[in-house]
């Protein structure tokens, strides 16, 4: 079955500075996966997805994550982080044939002005 | 065009009573999967129905039971409500193939007395 692993449940940083939110997916023939973002009290919004193609991949809001075949990974970034960008992340995984996400267990992104 | 609309949106129920949360999904779509959030486990799936049929079941109870009805409209029951069902459940609607993202209601946030 596929795991998701967000490494940080909580990632504090000044805004205007960069940052990363990291995520490990285990190992699959095929894979899709997405990051999310939950605002408080509200549903999850897909901030980007990788389906295939070029491993960059770009997404709302200035976020942009890379798919890493051979480290399981596909990181969240930013170069310059707002105020606005205080909420929690989710990266999740699909593998083939599967119709259900497996989703990590966040990570709440802080920024501090 | 309208999003995942799930109602009603703060519910408060006693112990041993049960409770029906529907979710309204985007208009052709016809998956409908449910979600339980909670701080300690964060997001954990429930169940997925597609044209009407549960299609995928997660690890719950048989106290959780949902359906789905022939416009895709979903609802969930929990019968005999414990404390630990209090959550914030969320419906999220798709196409329903593999790659399709997840677009998620704001939630229902039930909290058991």
């Amino acid at each position: 079955a596929q795991s998701v692993t967000q490494l940080d449940s909580q990632v504090p940083v000044f805004e205007e500075a960069p940052v990363e939110l990291r995520c490990n997916y285990s190992s699959s023939v095929s894979v899709y996966l997405f990051w999310y973002v939950q605002y408080p009290n509200q549903g999850l919004q897909l901030l980007l997805k990788y389906l295939s193609g070029s491993t960059l991949v770009k997404g709302i809001n200035g976020f942009e994550a890379e798919f890493n075949k051979s480290q399981t990974s596909f990181h969240l970034r930013k170069p310059s982080v707002h105020i606005s960008d205080t909420a929690e992340y989710f990266c999740a995984a699909l593998s083939g044939g599967s119709y259900i996400p497996t989703f990590g267990r966040g990570t709440s992104l802080i920024v501090h002005p | 065009k309208a999003g995942v609309t799930q109602t009603p949106r703060y519910l408060i129920k006693t112990r041993g009573q049960q409770v029906t949360l529907s979710c309204s999904p985007i208009s052709g779509h016809r998956s409908v999967s449910w979600y339980q959030q909670t701080p300690g486990q964060g997001l954990q799936f429930l169940f997925e129905y597609f044209s009407e049929t549960q299609r995928n079941k997660g690890n719950f109870p048989g106290r959780f039971s949902g359906r789905q009805f022939s416009n895709s409209r979903s609802e969930m029951n929990v019968s005999t409500l414990e404390l630990g069902d209090s959550a914030l459940y969320l419906c999220a609607s798709s196409l329903g193939s593999g790659t399709t993202e997840a677009f998620f209601g704001q939630g229902t946030r039930l909290t058991v007395v």
